[in-house]
């Protein structure tokens, strides 16, 4: 089963400057994968998927898969306060109908 | 677009006690799944199913059951609430299970006293 792991666990940035999110997984076969956003006390919203490697753009959010090192990052262009929420790694696992989520990274972004 | 409904919002339970926990989609999607979300662990598969009637298990089905009576609800029973347990349980759908994204509830927050 896949294994997921997103870093840092908590991350501070300033209104406007780029945040960047790593999350690691563990076996390449996969080729599905999603960040999702979570505010406080409400369900997922996903931010964009990606499907092979390089980058998806979606907004102000950008993806970049590399699958030979393992890595999927989120990409936060300009953030603003209302961005402050828990990021969420997905990943589809070899079982089509599972997904294996991170632990999250908390971003917190200041006016 | 469509909208999925959780219900109750937040449930206080006893040790012991059976609770069930409801989810409704307008999407007409095929998947449902149920999640739990612990502070600082993620969220974690309990159940999932593919059609109406059919049930998969994930990987935490140990003291719940589950139910998809029709295509657009799923439900969850704890069937032995804990003492002092407290997670959030996730619902989510999909059109179907392969490749597709996930949408999800807003969430029900269990505490058990």
């Amino acid at each position: 089963q896949q294994k997921v792991q997103q870093s840092p666990e908590s991350l501070t940035v300033s209104e406007g400057a780029m945040a960047s999110l790593n999350c690691t997984f563990s076996d390449r076969s996969s080729d599905n994968f999603r960040w999702y956003r979570q505010h406080s006390g409400k369900g997922l919203e996903v931010l964009v998927s990606i499907f092979s490697d390089g980058e998806k753009e979606e907004g102000s959010f950008t993806a970049h898969l590399n699958r030979a090192s393992l890595h999927v990052f989120l990409h936060i262009r300009e953030p603003q306060p209302s961005d402050s929420a828990l990021y969420l790694c997905a990943v589809r696992d070899t079982n089509a109908y599972k997904v294996i989520f991170g632990k999250g990274t908390h971003l917190h972004v200041l006016p | 677009g469509g909208i999925i409904t959780q219900t109750p919002k937040f449930l206080i339970g006893q040790e012991g006690q059976k609770l069930t926990l409801k989810c409704q989609q307008n999407f007409n999607h095929d998947t449902m799944y149920w999640y739990r979300q612990d502070s600082g662990k993620g969220l974690r598969l309990i159940y999932y199913s593919i059609t109406e009637n059919d049930l998969q298990k994930g990987d935490l089905s140990e003291g719940y059951d589950a139910s998809r009576e029709k295509k657009s609800s799923f439900s969850l029973t704890v069937t032995s609430a804990q003492k002092n347990e407290m997670a959030v349980f996730l619902c989510a759908s999909s059109i179907s299970g392969d490749q597709d994204t996930q949408y999800f509830g807003p969430g029900t927050r269990l505490l058990v006293l």
